[in-house]
C-alpha cells in the first residue's frame, strides 16, 4: 500500500539549532516527493521536490531534503531554525502517472524556543 | 500573493443543511482540482479528483451524494457538503494544477475552510 510516515508528531528546536524532519515512504512507482509547510491561516506552501537527478534538493527558506532510495527517505533539514520556522510540515509522495494526486503525511509540528 | 482562494474561510451551520465551499484559481486556468479534508492534528486525505466539464472522481470510502462536486469553469470548483452532521466538521482545502502558460503543472493549495456542524 502506499504511504508516508512521519514519524516525529511534535519536534521543539532551540532558534539557531539544525533541524531534520523524517519522512519515510512506501510507493509502488517511482515517486516525487515534496515537502510543505502549513501555517495557520495559510495554504500549504511547497518548500521543495525531487522528481529525478541530483538526491540533495534545495528549497525555499534554507531548507534542504535529501532522497534515499535505499532507505525510503526524504528528510527535510535546515541547518539553523529560525523562530519563524515554527508551523506543521507535511510530507507528501506522487507520481508522475497520478495527475498531480498526493499521498501526505500525518505531519509534524515544529515548535522553535527563543 | 495567494494564487488560489477559497471561500469562505469558516463557515458554521447547523446539523442537516448543506454548505457549499468555493474553490478558485484566481490567475491561471485549471485543468485539475483537488479536494482535501483534514482533521485536527492528522493528515490531508484525498476525498475528489475534480476535471473541469467532468464527473468527479472520488477515492475509495467518500460518499459522493454527500460530497457534491463541480467543477464548472476553469478557474472555479465547488464543494457542496449535504445534510451536514457534526462529524464532517473538518478543514477542507482545495489545490489547483495549472494547465497552460506559466503556472502549468504546478499545484497550488488554497487556505482552506474550517466547517463546523452544530
Amino acid at each position: 500500500a502506499q504511504s508516508v510516515t512521519q514519524p516525529d508528531i511534535h519536534i521543539t528546536v532551540s532558534e539557531g539549532a539544525s533541524l531534520e524532519l523524517r519522512c519515510n515512504y512506501s510507493y509502488g512507482a517511482t515517486p516525487y516527493l515534496f515537502w510543505y509547510v502549513q501555517s495557520p491561516g495559510q495554504g500549504l506552501q511547497l518548500l521543495l521536490k525531487y522528481f529525478s537527478g541530483d538526491t540533495l534538493v534545495q528549497g525555499i527558506k534554507g531548507f534542504e531534503a535529501e532522497f534515499k532510495r535505499s532507505q525510503s527517505s526524504f528528510n527535510l533539514r535546515k541547518p539553523s531554525v529560525h523562530w519563524s520556522d515554527a508551523a506543521e510540515y507535511f510530507c507528501a509522495v506522487g507520481a508522475r502517472n497520478q495527475g498531480g494526486k498526493l499521498i501526505f503525511g500525518q505531519g509534524t509540528e515544529l515548535s522553535v524556543k527563543p | 500573493g495567494a494564487v488560489v482562494s477559497q471561500h469562505p474561510s469558516r463557515v458554521i451551520c447547523k446539523s442537516g443543511t448543506s454548505v457549499k465551499i468555493e474553490c478558485r484559481s484566481l490567475d491561471f486556468q485549471a485543468t485539475t482540482m483537488f479536494w482535501y479534508r483534514q482533521f485536527p492534528k492528522k493528515s490531508l486525505m484525498l476525498m475528489a479528483t475534480s476535471n473541469e466539464g467532468s464527473k468527479a472522481t472520488y477515492e475509495q470510502g467518500v460518499e459522493k451524494d454527500k460530497f457534491l462536486i463541480n467543477h464548472a469553469s476553469l478557474t472555479l470548483s465547488t464543494l457542496t457538503v449535504t445534510s451536514a452532521h457534526p462529524e464532517d466538521s473538518s478543514f477542507y482545502i482545495c489545490s489547483a494544477i495549472g494547465g497552460l502558460g506559466g503556472r502549468a503543472g504546478e499545484q497550488f493549495f488554497g487556505p482552506g475552510t474550517r466547517l463546523t456542524v452544530l
